[in-house]
Formats: structure tokens, sequence, C-alpha cells
């Protein structure tokens, strides 16, 4: 595809639920990032993978949150025991991994978890 | 830690008027790079502008320029002669200068921007 993909697109749960969102960056970039976004604020960083590894993950709230990128491109975010307060936009972008390059934003995944 | 700040929560202009969004940040690194980003109700960031630190000359994008104030930490965006779809949400963002890899963005909350015909 032209763009990074994001699947779902909607994703609603029940509290204490496993949930998983999919990225698929652009062809060829080597960087990948989650953000997440909440209602009226700007994203914030969770995680950031170099290839396979996970280059940074300083930014994920607690043990509940994981992600994995295991072939350098399409990267998973899994959530366990969903809480209230995981609801919001997940964003993935991705970039070639030079210093200062453009980030490609996929269109998110908004996450409801009732 | 690196904090940017967007003190607009709210502006609109008028079509084919020019308005100025502003961002300052604070940081003690001498080298970074920083964005603006688009965000319309279809949710997708956008870039619109990236500025370099150490590049003195403010960016430009077509309607779309920088007012890149280094001492004063004040990176604010201008867009000329303003059009319907320009309306959303913007978010000024910092970026730490790793070498030649990548770092992470670190955004503001932003500034709801509506053009009124």
């Amino acid at each position: 595809g032209a763009g990074v993909s994001q699947t779902p697109s909607n994703k609603v749960t029940e509290k204490g639920k496993y949930v998983e969102l999919r990225c698929d960056p652009i062809s060829g970039h080597t960087a990948l990032y989650w953000y997440r976004q909440s209602l009226g604020q700007g994203p914030e960083f969770l995680i950031y993978f170099q290839g396979t590894g996970a280059a940074d993950d300083s930014g994920l709230p607690n043990d509940r949150f994981f992600a994995v990128r295991p072939e350098g491109s399409v990267s998973t975010l899994k959530i366990q025991r969903t809480e209230r307060g995981d609801s919001a936009v997940y964003l993935c972008a991705s970039s070639l991994g030079r210093g200062g390059d453009e980030q490609f934003f996929g269109p998110g995944t908004r996450l409801t978890v009732l | 830690a690196q904090t940017v700040t967007q003190s607009q929560p709210e502006m609109s202009v008028q079509e084919a008027e020019t308005v100025t969004l502003s961002c300052t940040y604070d940081t003690s690194e001498n080298n970074y790079y920083l964005f603006w980003y688009k965000q319309p109700p279809s949710r997708q960031m956008i870039l619109v502008i990236r500025q370099e630190a150490y590049k003195q000359q403010n960016a430009t994008e077509n309607r779309f320029s920088v007012n890149f104030q280094k001492a004063a930490k004040s990176f604010s965006l201008k867009i000329s002669d303003s059009q319907l779809g320009d309306t959303a949400m913007y978010f000024c963002a910092f970026m730490k200068y790793y070498g030649g890899s990548q770092g992470n963005l670190i955004f503001g909350k932003g500034t709801k921007l509506s053009v009124k015909p």
C-alpha cells in the first residue's frame, strides 16, 4: 500500500479483555512508532522499533502493554486486562529511520473499553 | 525532559487571510528537529513543515512558513492565504537529535484552527 495502515479502525471491548492492534508500515521503512492520543491531547509516545527490535519502550505505561515486530515489518500492539483508562486512539507511524526523518502516520485505531 | 507548549487551544481565521499559530518548547539540547503536523477530522496526521535547529534559515513550504527563534525556544507557524481545507488540529512537535538515527516525537496539546468562508 501507499501509506501506513492500521486495523481495526475501531475496537470496542470490555474491561479486563485482551486486545491486539495491528500496524502495516510503508514498505522499506525500518523505523516504526506507536503513539497514544487521548481526547483533546497530542499523541504520546509509547514504543519505537528499529527493525525487529524495540529501540525505546520507555513510553509504555505499564506491563499490560506489549508490542512486537517479528519480521521487521508489521507490528502488533497488545494490551492485556484492558482498563477504561486505556480508551484512546492508538496511532502508528513509520519512517526511513534516519535522524529527523518525517514520520508517516496511519489513520489510527480508536479503542473503547466499556 | 523536553516539553512542548501550544498556548492557543482554538483559533479562527477568515478564508484568504493570514494566521499564526504559536509554539514554545523547553530543552537543554543544542541539536534537534521541530515539526508542525496537521490532523484533520479524518484523524490522519500529515506533516506540514520541518525545521532543523542548526539551520538559521526559516523553513517554508508554499503557503506555510515558520518563525524559528532558537534562543527564545519559539517555533510559530504562519499560514498565508488560508483555505477551507486548512481547517484542522495543528500540533507542534519536537525530536531530539540522535546522530544518524531516529527519535520519538514529543507533541504539544494542539491548536484547533477553523477557517471561515
